[in-house]
C-alpha cells in the first residue's frame, strides 16, 4: 500500500526557534499532501493544502508566516514552524494523495514539544 | 465543519464483530463515505471507503443505506489490536481533496 513518511517523528525545542518537519510519499508522487494538527483528546484539524510548486492554501486562524509549507517536489512537502513557542506544542500530521478521489494517506505523525 | 455523527464511544468483546455506525443525513450525491482509524500517537490509518454500494476489503465491510443518509462499518472479527478511534468522513468526488475530521468513534475492544 501507499507509504507516507514524516521526520522526524518527535522533536524537543526551546522557546523562539524554528522546526522543520518532512514528508514524503515513497511510493508514489503525490500532487497533494496535507498538514493537520492534533492537540490531546482532540480530532485532527487541518492546517493546511500544500500543492507542488505553487503557494499553499491555509484554513482560516492558521498563521501562514508561522506555519511555512514548502512543496518542492512530488514527494517532499515540509512544515517550519518558525518562532515556536510551547503553544505550539502538538501532534503534527500530514497526509499526501495519489490521485483525485483516491484515499488520502498518512504519516505517523511527529509529536512536537517546545519547551 | 464535519458533517457526520458517530457515538462517542463502544465497546466489543474480543473475537465478535463490531458494528460501527455513522450518520450522514446530509449527504449529496457525489459524496463518498470514508472510513478511517487513529490507534494511540499514530496517524491515521485507511480502512475502507465507498459511494453506493456495499464495499468489502480485507480489513472491514462497508455497508451504506440505500438513501445513503447513513452508513456502519463492520470489523468481523475484533482483535485488541482494533482497540483505536475510528472517523467516518463524507468526501466530495473530485473537487477539494482534503479530509475534515469530526471525532470519531473510541472503540474498545475487550479480551
Amino acid at each position: 500500500g501507499a507509504v507516507v513518511s514524516q521526520h522526524p517523528s518527535w522533536v524537543i525545542c526551546k522557546s523562539g526557534t524554528s522546526v522543520k518537519i518532512e514528508c514524503r510519499s515513497l511510493d508514489f508522487q503525490a500532487t497533494t499532501m496535507f498538514w493537520y494538527r492534533q492537540f490531546p483528546k482532540q480530532s485532527l484539524m487541518l492546517m493546511a493544502t500544500s500543492n507542488e510548486g505553487s503557494k499553499a492554501t491555509y484554513e482560516q486562524g492558521v498563521e501562514k508566516d508561522k506555519f511555512l509549507i514548502n512543496h518542492a517536489s512530488l514527494t517532499l512537502s515540509t512544515l517550519t514552524v518558525t518562532s515556536a513557542h510551547p503553544e505550539d506544542s502538538s501532534f503534527y500530521i500530514c497526509s499526501a494523495v495519489r490521485a483525485s478521489n483516491s484515499p488520502l494517506h498518512f504519516g505517523n505523525g511527529t509529536r512536537l514539544t517546545v519547551t | 465543519d464535519a458533517k457526520t455523527t458517530q457515538p462517542t464511544s463502544m465497546d466489543c468483546a474480543e473475537g465478535r464483530a463490531a458494528n460501527l455506525p455513522c450518520n450522514h443525513s446530509t449527504i449529496s450525491g457525489n459524496e463518498y463515505v470514508y472510513w478511517y482509524r487513529q490507534i494511540h500517537s499514530q496517524g491515521p490509518q485507511y480502512i475502507i471507503h465507498g459511494l453506493k454500494n456495499n464495499e468489502t476489503n480485507e480489513m472491514a465491510s462497508l455497508i451504506i443505506t440505500e438513501d445513503r443518509k447513513s452508513s456502519t462499518l463492520i470489523l468481523p472479527h475484533a482483535t485488541l489490536r482494533d482497540t483505536a478511534v475510528y472517523y467516518c468522513i463524507v468526501r466530495p468526488q473530485g473537487g477539494s481533496e482534503k479530509l475534515v475530521f469530526g471525532k470519531g468513534t473510541k472503540l474498545t475492544v475487550n479480551p
